[in-house]
């Protein structure tokens, strides 16, 4: 079953606390992404990463870190310093503009998190 | 200043008309342009691609347009169906520096077909 995973589904965080978001992807794709979606808005990237071993921040980075060890796996960690985190965090990937010319977005599932 | 509209928030047709959706777009100059669809509590799923240069996009029930003289996309589903329900994103690829490509999304447009 081909695809992108994003664990957990339902997240909650206490004050002061990191939580980190699993993103897994088995569809050999080089670029991988996060994004934040919050209710009435379009999707804002948080960071991105074209290789392994190589990420880039996006348009609201502050506040959250990626890690990209290995080309299946991009986690997303949001930090104390986010004052803000509650809303809907997607995942998504891309085969890559180097190989296709075409930014085509593959999407996982969400996860939603929630401060306590 | 960039910006990014789709036409209202919310589009309610009658089943079996054509739903037509707008996307409207300042400052950019985007190589491409996109369309996701996306359920609630979900995450979108591509559509369909124009390229800068195509005029028209079709797959099935789908069509896209694309003038970059007026800077806008118009996406239109025939014969819509109840299951055609949802909220419809728009997105520009745009390309810098060595073919770096990022995607900017629209706010949706959230489709509602009554039978």
């Amino acid at each position: 079953d081909g695809g992108i995973t994003q664990s957990p589904k339902y997240l909650f965080r206490k004050e002061g606390q990191n939580v980190t978001l699993s993103c897994e992807q088995n569809l050999n794709h080089d670029a991988m992404y996060w994004y934040r979606q919050d209710p009435g808005q379009g999707l804002r990237l948080i960071y991105y990463s074209q290789i392994v071993n190589d990420f880039q921040k996006g348009d609201i980075a502050e506040g959250y870190s990626v890690s990209r060890e290995k080309k299946e796996s991009f986690p997303l960690t949001v930090t104390s310093a986010q004052k803000n985190p509650t809303a809907f965090y997607l995942c998504a990937s891309s085969i890559g503009v180097i190989r296709t010319g075409k930014n085509i977005q593959y999407f996982g599932a969400g996860t939603r998190l929630s401060v306590l | 200043s960039q910006k990014i509209e789709q036409n209202s928030e919310a589009l309610n047709i009658q089943e079996g008309k054509t739903a037509t959706l707008t996307c409207n777009y300042t400052n950019y100059s985007p190589a491409y342009l996109q369309w996701y669809r996306q359920d609630p509590g979900r995450g979108p799923v591509f559509l369909l691609l124009i390229r800068e240069n195509e005029k028209e996009k079709r797959k099935e029930r789908l069509k896209v347009t694309f003038d970059t003289t007026l800077k806008q996309s118009l996406f239109h589903i025939t014969a819509s169906q109840p299951a055609d329900s949802a909220t419809y994103l728009c997105a520009l690829d745009i390309r810098g520096y060595s073919s770096a490509s990022k995607i900017i999304f629209g706010s949706g447009t959230r489709l509602s077909i009554r039978p």
